[in-house]
Parts: C-alpha cells; structure tokens; sequence
C-alpha cells in the first residue's frame, strides 16, 4: 500500500507570493491534516480535514488554507508569504478510527520563502 | 498546550546500551499517545502508541511507558543500534468540540548512538 505523497518536494518562493501544496492520503484513509514544522516551534498543528470538511484549524492566520477532495486528496494554501512561513510542511493521513488512531506522514513539502 | 522547540534535548548513548526517552504532556484528558521517530530529511515514522486506560506497551525493541498521575510517557530502545539515531517526538491527541481532533506534539528528543 503506497504511502502519504506530498508535491513538490521543495519549494522556493519570495515574499508576497502565494503557494499551494499538495498531499494524497493513504488509499482508504479519509482524514487529512497537516502540520507546520520549523526549529524553533516543532511541529505545529495547521487544521485537519475529514470528508472534505474541514474538522479542526489551529492557532495560524487565515493566510493560511486548505480544502479536500472527493478522493481525500488535500491541498494546502498560503497566501502572501512571509519569512517566518519557511518551514516543513507535513501532510498526516489516517482512517480517523476512534479507537486507535495513527496519523501517517508524508516527506513533508520544504518551503523556503525568500 | 503547544510544543515549543527552542532547544532539542540531545540524549547519546553507547550502541548496545538501552536508551530512555521522556516525554511530558499537558492535557489530562487526553487518552491516545503516539511515538514517533524523524530521520533527517523524512517525515515522522509512527513507533507505538498506548491508550490511557494501559500503563505500559511493549513492541520490538521498545516499551511505552505512561504514567497518568504526573502526566509523563516513555520510550525505552532495547539494545539501542546506529539505524535508531534521529529525533523522537511523543505526540499527544486532543479533542476539539465534538468532531474536532489533532496531535499535540513535544518537542522532541534528538538520539545519537555511538560506536
């Protein structure tokens, strides 16, 4: 079974412009969430989607976005880029079970915004 | 309560040796942990998990450990190998309203083995 897929791999972008990333989930999984990962912070908790609704946000501006498909595909969105937006950015896939939860991760999408 | 990584805690150990990770989380009522591990240029690679309702899980080569009353996890590496150096990170699950749910994540612990 093929893993968490996240496009591009590496990204250099300039401050002001805009940026989508892109993540497939494990096949069957239907819970997507992503996650900002920089040395100072960690790795710090975006928002998560769940049959295309998004189920839970964290604590980042609304420059920040995402949306999911139909196919449970996710793409994340982030508009007029800042220095500070240089980071990791990791996608997590899982089946949402209740009772047991693992979060799958992508390679993660390096963001470098000049 | 958020992670903040300003200094990775750095543990070295012997290879052979047994390695002892701690973690402390913030929330009390959360009942999923996970342990993960990150190698340089990956992304985090799921180790093992426990529930609140256990104290300790064991897997190959490793053993969680959660203690409730302190709000404080475990990993313990049995005969600890060069393939185990990389970041480990305990990460917490939380509840937001009634559908809501992500991973809290510490702040990690960078492993070095040496020869």
């Amino acid at each position: 079974k093929a893993g968490v897929t996240q496009t591009p791999r590496y990204l250099i972008k300039t401050r002001g412009q805009q940026v989508t990333l892109s993540c497939s989930p494990i096949s069957g999984h239907r819970s997507v969430s992503w996650y900002q990962q920089t040395p100072g912070q960690g790795l710090q908790f975006l928002f998560e989607y769940f049959s295309e609704t998004q189920r839970n946000k964290g604590n980042f501006p609304g420059r920040f976005s995402g949306r999911q498909f139909s196919n449970s595909r996710s793409e994340m969105n982030v508009s007029t880029l800042e220095l500070g937006d240089s980071a990791l950015y990791l996608c997590a896939s899982s089946s949402r079970d209740w009772t047991k939860n693992i979060q799958y991760f992508g390679a993660g999408t390096r963001l470098s915004v000049l | 309560g958020e992670s903040v990584g300003l200094h990775l805690p750095t543990l070295s150990v012997q290879e052979g040796d047994n390695s002892i990770i701690n973690c402390a989380y913030s929330n009390s009522a959360s009942d999923y942990f996970i342990w993960y591990k990150q190698e340089s240029g990956k992304g985090p690679q799921f180790i093992i998990d426990i529930r609140s309702n256990m104290d300790k899980r064991q897997g190959q080569r490793v053993t969680v450990l959660l203690n409730k009353t302190v709000k404080h996890l475990s990993l313990q590496i049995a005969a600890t190998q060069p393939g185990d150096s990389a970041v480990y990170f305990c990460a917490e699950k939380v509840r937001q309203g009634n559908y809501g749910q992500n991973f809290v994540f510490g702040p990690g612990t960078r492993l070095s083995v040496l020869p």
